[in-house]
């Protein structure tokens, strides 16, 4: 069956420091969506990538959909305190399923 | 206010019973969904549903069930069924095309003594 991989499962870095977390589908997507969830809190809803080989950009950070549709990366830069979550992202395939990756866990020390 | 609502918030049960998990939304969208969330895990999904008394499992169907009758309403039963129910539940609900973003419920802390 479908599935949306990512990795790293866990990072811990230091206040100032870059994040990269990767999402990978089995199948091609027709979107890929990132969502953060806080700590006790629910996922919320960050962006989404529709277009082959999309970049786009919220402050710092930066979401790339690949050009095969079946990859994802989130890049935080320097992060902060208020950056600590999990990361999720979620792919729509053709059918309209809607799978959610394993999550990364961010720890951000100040 | 527009949103999603699940209640409640934590639920204790004891061990062998069936207790059902609300999810209620006024978003007038089409497609909503059940998620598990254990400690430290991602998001399983249980079951979903594109359409009123339509719906399909997820991965992880076996021990639950759910109805829809209503376009607002998602009710998530767990049943005796479920080895280990213990975990964060998560209703979701999206407008329905794939083009269309997922918002969440605050969660249903189920806890089984």
């Amino acid at each position: 069956g479908q599935q949306v991989m990512q990795i790293p499962q866990y990072q811990h870095v230091q206040e100032g420091e870059d994040f990269t977390t990767y999402c990978n589908s089995s199948t091609t997507l027709s979107n890929i969506q990132w969502y953060k969830q806080r700590p006790g809190g629910h996922p919320v809803f960050l962006i989404q990538l529709v277009k082959s080989g999309e970049v786009k950009k919220q402050k710092r950070l930066t979401f790339q959909f690949g050009e095969a549709k079946k990859n994802s990366s989130l890049h935080i830069t320097a992060t902060q305190t208020t950056d600590v979550g999990t990361y999720f992202c979620a792919g729509v395939n053709d059918f309209n399923k809607f799978y959610f990756g394993s999550g990364t866990k961010l720890n951000v020390k100040p | 206010d527009g949103g999603i609502t699940q209640s409640p918030k934590y639920l204790f049960r004891k061990e062998g019973q069936n207790v059902t998990l609300s999810c209620e939304q006024n978003l007038n969208h089409d497609a909503m969904y059940w998620y598990r969330q254990d400690p430290g895990q991602g998001l399983r999904l249980i079951y979903y549903s594109q359409i009123v008394n339509d719906f399909q499992k997820g991965d992880i169907a076996e021990g639950y069930s759910v109805s829809r009758e209503k376009k607002e309403s998602f009710p998530l039963t767990v049943t005796s069924a479920q080895k280990n129910p213990t975990a964060f539940y998560l209703c979701a609900s999206r407008l329905g095309g794939k083009n269309t973003e997922a918002f969440f419920g605050q969660g249903t802390r189920l806890t089984v003594v």
